[in-house]
């Protein structure tokens, strides 16, 4: 059975600090999908980045990074120099093989502090 | 403009009452869901239609009816509401139910049980 575990509950930086939020994940497919969702305060989820399991190019967005690693079954996200407005829920998400289904992660609470 | 839209965003009622919940995307999307977020932020599928046909049900009480009158639309019914009903449910639409795409979330509906 597929699981995904963000162990970091809470994470809490000041403005412009560089913050890595974690992602592990476990699957007995061998073509997965992982994803990353952000919920700020507002409550929608918004879609960030979706990464198939033979593609192990990390990628940059902007400030955002994700560093994929098929050895350890990480899937990582950093985000450079952060800013107030990316206070908010992140989650990571599988999709293995079975139809339509999203695994979520328990979140990571980021907190931005001017 | 709106891609999935959900009705109503806040729900309040009574334990006991049955409530409906609306979602309708405008993105040409063949594959819907719901999902549920407790109060810790956990977010479980619940079921998923594809081209109206039910894929998945993931061992939901059968209070919980949900029905796609068409690929647009996909409705949740919940009969005799419990306290535990309490949270947040999302709406989410894909191309398809294969990993490869990306699942898009609605608003969400915060459901309050008194």
């Amino acid at each position: 059975a597929q699981k995904v575990t963000q162990a970091q509950t809470e994470i809490s930086v000041v403005e412009k600090e560089d913050v890595t939020l974690d992602c592990v994940y476990e699957t007995r497919d061998t073509t997965y999908y992982l994803f990353w969702y952000k919920q700020p305060p507002s409550g929608e989820l918004v879609f960030l980045i979706r990464r198939n399991s033979f593609d192990e190019q990390n990628e940059i967005s902007g400030r955002y990074s994700w560093n994929f690693q098929k050895s350890t079954s990480s899937f990582n996200f950093t985000i450079t120099a952060s800013q107030v407005v990316d206070s908010a829920v992140y989650f990571c998400a599988h999709h293995g093989t079975s139809y339509g289904k999203l695994t979520f992660g328990q979140g990571t609470i980021l907190t931005v502090h001017p | 403009d709106t891609a999935v839209s959900q009705t109503p965003k806040y729900l309040v009622t009574q334990m006991g009452n049955d409530k409906s919940i609306k979602c309708e995307q405008n993105l040409g999307h063949d594959t819907m869901y719901w999902y549920k977020q407790d109060s810790k932020k956990f977010l479980k599928i619940m079921f998923s239609y594809n081209n109206k046909e039910l894929i998945i049900n993931e061992t939901v009480p059968n209070r919980f009816s949900p029905k796609s009158p068409d690929k647009a639309h996909l409705n949740l019914h919940i009969n005799s509401l419990e306290l535990g009903d309490s949270a947040v449910y999302f709406c989410a639409s894909s191309l398809d139910y294969g990993g490869r795409v990306t699942q898009y979330f609605g608003p969400g509906t915060r459901l309050l049980v008194l």
